[in-house]
């Protein structure tokens, strides 16, 4: 495996389910990132790690968990989601944080439907 | 006033033809400036990187930043089927802590 993987790539759940989002990345990278992509709408930044840290939480609502247990993974715990909350959530990686390249790798996403 | 403004399009050229997208931005602290491109059922990857103001050349792609009128551009020359997708710009002043993306632009080139 290389670059960032997310699974599942495809996930329909009921507003009163809870499920998880997971993200992992092969790349040796120190700093990891949620974001939301919505249909004619900018990339939302949600969550930022570094070095398993949390350094940003960008007024996400509770019902948006992360979690980092390592610097290669990165998981989103989702419960009690609204039909709004469909998206496809992005996960990224980068060498450094504030890194100047400003590059970040993205996953392919997890595309989430919220019935 | 949004933060960076792009339009969505979708914008359809043939083959071989100059491409030309654009962004505007509100913030002149700004400095740091991307493009990234996103191919349909993908994640966005970075195509171009530029600091400051000033042109820079990658192959058919050459990025563009005017600080002075907070707007930036990409040019594809000689553009291909395989350049069909949606282009997002992405600005920041603190490189890839915070960016701040455009809504992105869909282009198709038709062959």
């Amino acid at each position: 495996e290389t670059g960032v993987t997310q699974t599942p790539r495809h996930l329909v759940m009921g507003m009163t389910n809870k499920k998880s989002l997971k993200c992992e990345q092969h790349l040796g990278h120190n700093a990891m990132y949620w974001y939301k992509q919505s249909a004619k709408k900018p990339l939302e930044l949600m969550f930022v790690y570094s070095l398993e840290e949390r350094v940003e939480n960008n007024s996400v609502p509770s019902r948006f968990s992360p979690e980092c247990p390592n610097s290669s993974h990165l998981f989103l715990h989702l419960h009690t989601l609204q039909p709004e909350d469909s998206a496809l959530y992005l996960c990224a990686s980068s060498q450094e944080l504030r890194s100047n390249t400003g590059e970040l790798f993205f996953g392919e996403g997890s595309r989430l439907t919220v019935l | 006033q949004k933060e960076v403004e792009q339009d969505p399009g979708p914008l359809s050229v043939p083959e071989g033809a100059i491409v030309s997208l654009n962004c505007t931005y509100s913030n002149s602290a700004f400095q740091y400036f991307m493009w990234y491109r996103q191919y349909s059922r993908k994640g966005p990857e970075l195509l171009m990187y530029t600091y400051s103001s000033g042109n820079k050349e990658d192959g058919r792609f050459t990025a563009q930043v005017d600080k002075s009128s907070k707007y930036i551009s990409l040019f594809i020359r000689d553009s291909q089927p395989s350049d069909s997708a949606t282009y997002l710009c992405a600005i920041s002043n603190f490189g890839n802590e915070k960016l701040t993306f455009g809504t992105g632009t869909r282009l198709t080139i038709i062959p």
